[in-house]
């Protein structure tokens, strides 16, 4: 059974710039949810999707934002970076029996 | 809602030691408990989880963890480490509500295993 696969891994962004992350989940998994990871403000929950409904959601500003698709893929966006918006961003596929992260995307912006 | 504390930043132990991680949650009618690691540059790999039945998990390298309800704690605990069990490990609880559920992490607790 294939994992939650993230891509890209890797991303360089300049201040005021915009980017889109994409994850799919575990087939089956309908539930998508994301994180934002700082060393400063370690694990922090972005939002939860499921059947392309954002139903959960984090404190984040505006600037960030996501939606899941029918085949549950998500993606989540971030407009006009900031040098904070530095981070790991993780996103996991959930069912009842609990949640598979993926390896992440390290976002640096410059 | 729920919160996580993780009561050591830092655990530094021999190799063949024990070790014990701490983490108390927030008190709730029914929680879900997980511990994840963490390897730098990875993402996070469930380690295991509470969701009911047995007090005690046990995961496949043998870390274990014990559900308490009265201290609302679920410290994780090894009888013997390897220098390959070095990493970060984070406990967490699965908030679960009206409108959705999340996982609330601790901080995370960075094991260092000396040879």
């Amino acid at each position: 059974k294939a994992g939650v696969t993230q891509t890209p891994r890797y991303l360089i962004k300049t201040r005021g710039q915009q980017v889109t992350l994409s994850c799919s989940p575990i087939s089956g998994h309908r539930s998508v949810s994301w994180y934002q990871q700082t060393p400063g403000q370690g694990l922090q929950f972005l939002f939860e999707y499921f059947s392309e409904t954002q139903r959960n959601k984090g404190n984040f500003p505006g600037r960030f934002s996501g939606r899941q698709f029918s085949n549950s893929r998500s993606e989540m966006n971030v407009s006009t970076l900031e040098l904070g918006d530095s981070a790991l961003y993780l996103c996991a596929s959930s069912s009842i029996y609990g949640y598979t992260f993926g390896s992440g995307t390290r976002l640096t912006v410059v | 809602a729920q919160s996580v504390t993780q009561l050591d930043s830092q655990v530094p132990v021999f190799e063949e030691a024990p070790v014990e991680l701490r983490c108390n949650y927030s008190s709730s009618v029914s929680v879900y408990l997980f511990w994840y690691v963490q390897y730098p540059n990875q993402g996070l790999q469930l380690l295991l989880k509470y969701l009911s039945g047995s007090t005690l998990v046990e995961s496949i390298n043998g870390f274990e963890a014990e559900f308490n309800k009265s201290q609302t704690s679920f410290h994780l605990r090894k009888p013997s480490v390897h220098i390959s069990d070095t990493a970060e490990y984070f406990c967490a609880v699965s908030d679960q509500g009206e409108y959705g559920n999340k996982l609330v992490f601790g901080a995370g607790t960075i094991l260092r295993v000396k040879s």
